[in-house]
């Protein structure tokens, strides 16, 4: 069966410090992969997306920057967090291709503070 | 493009009583609707989902969701709501061809004893 692991699960990191979570999938092969962020009490904000590795493409423009360096891998990062990058992040996967009756399966999240 | 609107942003319902939760979609064609549930601090979890077929489905923990195209809708339902139901819920909306999914915008279920 298919599995998602994220981490960490919270962080607490100060203003103008680099950032950078981790999601790996397993048990498939060429899946979507998907960076959502929910900031308190709203809903979820799609950050970036991957269809492939190397290929990112970007939702929001902002503070931070996405990389797929493998197949079941995918890295948020940022040079230089702000305040604003707080929040609650939700990495996703769901098959590839563009049947869009695939459903999304999250992992369980990454709080991030920063101070 | 696709779009998902949840009205209601709180509802509260008493433990043991019915729930309906409110979604409607915008899409020219059939869409794929899903429908997830978020726990305090957890990832979301997929309830249910419909592609085609049967209108009305059936997914995990008793909950149940009907598809109405003449109401753009995909409610979700309950008949019974236990403590362990509080929690978010978002519908969200895919189609053939698209990467994302298009998610409402959730609605936060508070269950009273």
């Amino acid at each position: 069966s298919q599995t998602i692991h994220q981490w960490p699960a919270t962080l607490v990191q100060p203003v103008g410090s680099p950032l950078s979570l981790e999601c790996t999938v397993e048990g498939t092969s060429n899946p979507n992969l998907y960076w959502y962020r929910q900031a308190a009490g709203r809903g979820l904000q799609l950050l970036f997306y991957s269809v492939g590795i190397g290929q990112i493409s970007s939702e929001v423009p902002q503070n931070l920057s996405a990389s797929r360096p493998q197949d079941r891998q995918f890295i948020l990062s940022s040079k230089k967090l702000l305040l604003s990058d707080s929040g609650f992040y939700l990495c996703a996967w769901r098959a590839g291709g563009t049947q869009g009756n695939s459903p999304l399966h999250f992992g369980n999240g990454t709080r991030l503070t920063v101070t | 493009a696709q779009s998902v609107t949840q009205p209601d942003i709180h509802i509260t319902v008493s433990e043991g009583a019915s729930l309906e939760l409110r979604c409607n979609y915008s899409y020219g064609a059939t869409p794929y609707l899903f429908w997830y549930v978020q726990s305090p601090g957890q990832g979301l979890q997929l309830l249910l989902k419909y592609f085609s077929g049967d209108t009305l489905v059936q997914g995990i923990k008793g909950f149940e969701a009907e598809f109405k195209r003449s109401q753009s809708s995909f409610n979700l339902r309950k008949p019974s709501v236990h403590w362990s139901d509080a929690a978010e819920y978002f519908c969200a909306v895919g189609a053939t061809g698209f990467q994302k999914l298009v998610f409402g915008t959730g609605t936060r279920l508070l269950v009273s004893p």
